[in-house]
């Protein structure tokens, strides 16, 4: 089985500009969650989606949207690109939107902004 | 809210040796733990989890974790570590009803020959 994957694997936009990454979970897999990793903050949660709807969301400013499309793919959106958002955005999935479930990650976007 | 904590940033261990990495929770309710290993450049991958039942999870690549209620703990840990086990690991806990988790720092792990 195919394992989840992310698109573009690297990026480089500079600030103000928008960009869309795209992921797509693993076969089944249901539920998809957005995750930044930075060397400062390490690894934060985004926002969550399951069945096309956004169930939970981290503490990141209205510039940070997503979606999750009826085949489960999910794209993140972070327009007017600041400096800080430089990071390697992770992509998971999961079969259910249960704690008991492993989330499965891909490799990432790395995301530089100049 | 739930938090995780892992107090070293980093471990060293001889080739051969022991080794463990350590992590502290916090969490109201049930706790659903799970360790990753991230290796340069790459995404996080699944080592093992713990859920319910035995205290001591075998995982993937030889690892293990023990799950201590009391001392709210879930220490990573590998009889006889490799030079390729030298990577960052993570410790997370994760919402029962929700696909959020929470990870901690990290813990860089060397592995010397």
């Amino acid at each position: 089985k195919a394992g989840v994957t992310q698109t573009p694997r690297y990026l480089i936009k500079t600030r103000g500009q928008q960009v869309t990454l795209s992921c797509s979970p693993i076969s089944g897999h249901r539920s998809v969650s957005w995750y930044q990793q930075t060397p400062g903050q390490g690894l934060q949660f985004l926002f969550e989606y399951f069945s096309e709807t956004q169930r939970n969301k981290g503490n990141f400013p209205g510039r940070f949207s997503g979606r999750q499309f009826s085949n489960s793919r999910s794209e993140m959106n972070v327009s007017t690109l600041e400096l800080g958002d430089s990071a390697l955005y992770l992509c998971a999935s999961s079969f259910r939107q249960a704690g008991t479930d492993t989330q499965y990650f891909g490799p990432g976007t790395r995301l530089t902004v100049l | 809210a739930q938090s995780v904590a892992q107090p070293e940033d980093q471990v060293n261990v001889a080739e051969g040796n022991p080794l463990t990495v350590k992590c502290t929770y916090s969490v109201s309710g049930n706790p659903y733990l799970f360790w990753y290993v991230q290796y340069p450049n790459r995404g996080l991958q699944f080592l093992l989890k713990y859920i319910t039942g035995d205290n001591l999870v075998k995982g993937s690549y030889g690892f293990e974790a023990e799950f201590n209620k009391s001392q709210t703990s879930f220490h990573l840990k590998k009889p006889s570590a490799l030079v390729s086990d030298s990577a960052l690991y993570f410790c997370a806990v994760r919402d029962t009803n929700a696909g959020k988790s929470t990870f901690g720092d990290g813990t860089t792990l060397t592995v010397k020959p």
